[in-house]
């Protein structure tokens, strides 16, 4: 079946560094996804892997899949006050299955 | 911005009444995909279209449609609305053929069923 599972909240100190976990099902998915949504706004990608990689850096993100165990995480490193969002991972089975999302706050 | 514009921003209605969502895609983007957010179901996929053809279908109730014209833009229609349809509706857009599923989000339409 298609089940996206994601811990619903993240509370971290500015300056730290956040990690978000998800866990997905379908082991055929192509692509795994990050998105991020701010209050009152719509859902902004933030990166994303390829089934065939274990790890993607881009600037303070680090995408992490362990395929075997279908966890997928994101690290935020240096995190600030404006990275204060829901954050959702997807899973691409020809169509996206969400996570519940992910809401991160950062305490100043 | 994403390049994605949906319409109206708000939209406040009463049970049983119907209501169109619109959705403009990105310039060169075929795809449109509708999505649901609300509370309890969180992000659900509803229905993509693909150049004018319907290409993939999630949990759309059979009180919803949804179709895309020739110049790409798509319609949302949800009818005989019941209280549990208020939510967040989202597009979103992509090109097809690109990066996987990369898609691009719309900032969404909010029904509120009253």
């Amino acid at each position: 079946g298609e089940d996206v599972e994601q811990s619903l909240f993240l509370s971290v100190r500015e300056g730290d560094s956040s990690v978000i976990n998800c866990t997905y099902t379908d082991s055929s998915s192509t692509y795994l996804y990050w998105y991020k949504q701010e209050p009152g706004a719509g859902l902004q990608l933030l990166t994303y892997i390829f089934s065939n990689m274990d790890m993607k850096q881009d600037q303070r993100l680090t995408v992490l899949l362990n395929k075997k165990d279908k966890h997928l995480s994101l690290r935020i490193a240096d995190t600030q006050t404006g990275d204060s969002a829901i954050y959702f991972c997807a899973e691409d089975t020809g169509k996206l299955i969400f996570g519940q999302g992910t809401t991160l706050q950062v305490k100043p | 911005d994403s390049g994605v514009t949906q319409t109206p921003k708000h939209l406040i209605t009463a049970t049983g009444q119907r209501v169109t969502l619109r959705c403009s895609p990105r310039s060169g983007d075929l795809s449109v995909y509708w999505y649901q957010q609300s509370l309890d179901q969180g992000l659900q996929f509803l229905i993509q279209y693909y150049n004018g053809e319907e290409r993939a279908k999630g949990n759309i109730l059979e009180r919803f449609s949804a179709q895309q014209f020739p110049d790409l833009h798509s319609e949302l229609n949800l009818s005989s609305l019941e209280l549990g349809d208020s939510a967040l509706y989202f597009c979103a857009s992509s090109v097809v053929g690109g990066f996987g599923n990369e898609q691009f989000f719309g900032p969404g339409t909010r029904l509120t069923v009253l």
